[in-house]
């Protein structure tokens, strides 16, 4: 019940157009949902997160969108940019350690 | 910078060898946590500690593994017998509560 489906693997966009992630848990009691940002070599960081008491939340260019009912959460970019090239993970925790999705490359060509 | 500080940053071992990763938390976070990342960028969670006590870990861990955050000293988690299959870059990463993971450099371990 912890595991997290995280789609696609691999997108690539065009520069200035979105980018979508996908992500589902099976855990219904999960209360936390976090979107890492990992650039190759590094760490990976924090870029936005939500909340079960909370459905939509925005930073900048950053939108994550929770769907507690079908158990979906996902991030959308908008206005996508080179510098947002990277791997991102999304998470699902129920106060405990987190359990985090598989990964999407994505790419942004100029 | 990361203010979760990990060493040694990369580590080779043969075969049956240990391998001991250490990490120090950030100032004032009680919970650590140990997930190891393959060359395909799964996180595995490995284990967890509040203050010195383990809050959860795998079965995989608690067989081979040996780990431990001890009062006023850095957190461990050491190999007991590395096998190929455990070469991934290990991360350690601490939080306040439950929140934000902050994450260290990582330690990336090779088994020959």
């Amino acid at each position: 019940g912890e595991q997290v489906e995280q789609l696609p693997s691999i997108l690539r966009v065009q520069e200035g157009s979105s980018a979508s992630i996908n992500c589902s848990y099976e855990d219904s009691a999960s209360n936390y949902f976090p979107w890492y940002k990992q650039e190759p070599g590094e760490n990976p960081k924090l870029i936005i997160d939500i909340r079960s008491n909370m459905e939509r939340k925005q930073i900048q260019e950053l939108i994550v969108l929770l769907d507690k009912k079908a158990k979906r959460f996902s991030l959308h970019i908008t206005d996508t940019q080179p510098g947002d090239s990277a791997m991102y993970f999304c998470a699902a925790s129920r106060n405990n350690a987190p359990r985090f999705g598989a990964g999407t490359k994505l790419s942004v060509k100029p | 910078n990361s203010k979760v500080i990990q060493t040694p940053r990369y580590l080779v071992k043969g075969q049956g060898q240990k391998a001991k990763m250490r990490c120090i938390p950030e100032k004032g976070h009680p919970v650590v946590f140990w997930y190891q990342q393959n060359k395909n960028n799964e996180f595995k969670f490995l284990i967890n500690f509040q203050n010195q006590e383990v809050l959860q870990q795998i079965d995989m861990t608690e067989k081979r593994f040996s780990a431990e955050c001890p009062s006023n000293s850095p957190c461990s988690l050491e190999i007991q017998s590395s096998e190929a299959g455990d070469s991934a870059l290990y991360l350690c990463a601490s939080t306040y509560s439950t929140g934000q993971l902050y994450f260290g450099e990582g330690s990336k371990l090779t088994v020959l």
